[in-house]
């Protein structure tokens, strides 16, 4: 049961342009998506986050939009460039009541490529 | 700040051999978590704890055990290695349970 879905494995951008990842939720009761960037042989590193009760959180380059009445949420990269070649997760979080210590269920992933 | 740190980088083991994980962190952490990787796949979750001297399973806590007896250190023990134990492995901490994570760079284990 796969509650947060990256449905595309791989996304190719050139560089300048905007690249869009999308990911996809099933548990209502998740209140809290943070998007991570993993490059090869490091560990994932945070990149934007998103409560639920916005729609929308901007840092820089990297936007996050948050639709909760189709469980679906999206990273823009605009302008994508090469040093963003990088596997990005999805990962969702239930924060209301305390008792979820900060546990993240993760989606699958998806492998951006920007090309010079 | 080292942040959070794992050892070994890699690892080989045979069916039936038992092994520590090491993590640590440095910025006095709570919370710390144990995830596996496999590949195509997303995190998941096998243990965490919310203190020293405190733990509970996650989502795959079967095959593994943990302990914490310092704030700093959450090693992740493997009894009777299975070749469904090969992963990738991360370790990762974060304040007092918020979501944000800080993530050690993985430890790469097959299990032959």
């Amino acid at each position: 049961d796969q509650q947060v879905k990256q449905n595309s494995p791989s996304l190719s951008v050139q560089e300048g342009r905007i690249s869009i990842l999308n990911c996809d939720y099933t548990n209502s009761m998740f209140d809290y998506f943070l998007w991570y960037k993993k490059y090869p042989a490091e560990g994932p590193t945070f990149l934007i986050s998103i409560s639920s009760i916005k729609d929308k959180n901007e840092d820089g380059r990297f936007t996050v939009f948050l639709n909760k009445s189709a469980k679906h949420l999206s990273l823009h990269i605009v302008p994508s460039q090469p040093g963003d070649s990088a596997v990005y997760f999805c990962a969702a979080s239930s924060l209301a009541g305390g008792t979820s210590y900060g546990k993240l269920t993760f989606g699958q992933g998806t492998i951006l490529t920007v090309h010079p | 700040n080292a942040g959070v740190t794992q050892t070994p980088k890699f690892r080989i083991l045979k069916i039936g051999q038992s092994m520590t994980l090491q993590c640590a962190q440095d910025m006095n952490h709570n919370y710390m978590y144990w995830y596996r990787q496999d590949p195509g796949m997303g995190l998941k979750l096998i243990y965490y704890s919310v203190g020293a001297g405190i733990t509970d399973k996650g989502e795959v806590p079967n095959g593994y055990n943990v302990s914490r007896s310092t704030t700093e250190d959450f090693p992740l023990r493997l009894e009777l290695a299975a070749p469904s134990q090969t992963s990738v492995y991360f370790c990762a901490s974060s304040r007092s349970g918020g979501p944000e994570q800080f993530f050690g760079p993985g430890t790469r284990l097959t299990v032959l």
